[in-house]
């Protein structure tokens, strides 16, 4: 069975310092990997996600992960946080070709980005 | 246009009382999925809907919930008897065409519920 690791269950950051948020998985088969977020009082929305193709990921907020198959890792970076990034992180997989679309979640890491 | 919603977005009962859940997913979207986070666990799934049929129910914990999808349309899922351990947030989330691959999920707010 797959599962997700996430290593941080809160961050800490000061604003426009860089921050990573760490995910590692495990699975006999090959996965996609995804990144959710959930703002307070929100539900999850889709952060970023990896399918095929470029590892290197980017989302639109300026977030940007890269899957990393030799260290089964699916790391989150931005280069400069801002207040609003404060939420809560998820990582999590979908096994490929298995005829399940089933998330598997890591337990989340809180984002606090402090002034 | 609109997304996942949920109804209610709390509830507080009492253990051995029953509770519904529904949710209502984006118009047009096959696919619907419950998942469940325990506070202080990881958010696990529960089930998967494909229309009006039960795709993959494989993490349901036990036979006291039952969801149920009529119509193709809106979800419920009820607990009964609850119990202390189903307290937590109740996740609905559809997608539109998984054989499309975009694998994207679109999550309601969530239900929290707490057995008391």
């Amino acid at each position: 069975a797959q599962s997700v690791t996430q290593l941080d269950s809160q961050v800490p950051v000061f604003e426009e310092a860089p921050v990573e948020l760490r995910c590692n998985y495990s699975s006999s088969v090959s996965v996609y990997l995804f990144w959710y977020v959930q703002y307070p009082n929100q539900g999850l929305q889709l952060l970023l996600k990896y399918l095929s193709g470029s590892t290197l990921v980017e989302s639109i907020n300026g977030f940007e992960a890269e899957f990393n198959k030799s260290q089964t890792s699916f790391h989150l970076r931005k280069p400069s946080v801002h207040i609003s990034d404060t939420a809560e992180y998820f990582c999590a997989v979908i096994l490929s070709g298995a005829g399940s679309y089933q998330l598997t979640f890591g337990k989340g890491t809180k984002l606090s980005v402090i002034p | 246009e609109a997304g996942v919603t949920q109804f209610p977005s709390h509830s507080v009962i009492e253990k051995g009382q029953t509770v519904t859940l529904r949710c209502d997913p984006i118009s047009g979207h096959d696919n619907l999925y419950w998942y469940r986070r325990v506070m202080g666990k990881e958010i696990k799934f529960l089930l998967h809907f494909v229309k009006e049929s039960k795709q993959d129910e494989s993490g349901m914990p036990n036979n006291r919930f039952l969801a149920e999808r009529t119509g193709g349309t809106y979800s419920t899922l009820k607990v009964q008897p609850a119990e202390l351990e189903d307290s937590g947030v109740y996740f609905c989330a559809s997608s539109q065409d998984t054989l499309a691959g975009s694998y994207e999920q679109y999550f309601g707010p969530g239900t929290r519920l707490t057995v008391t």
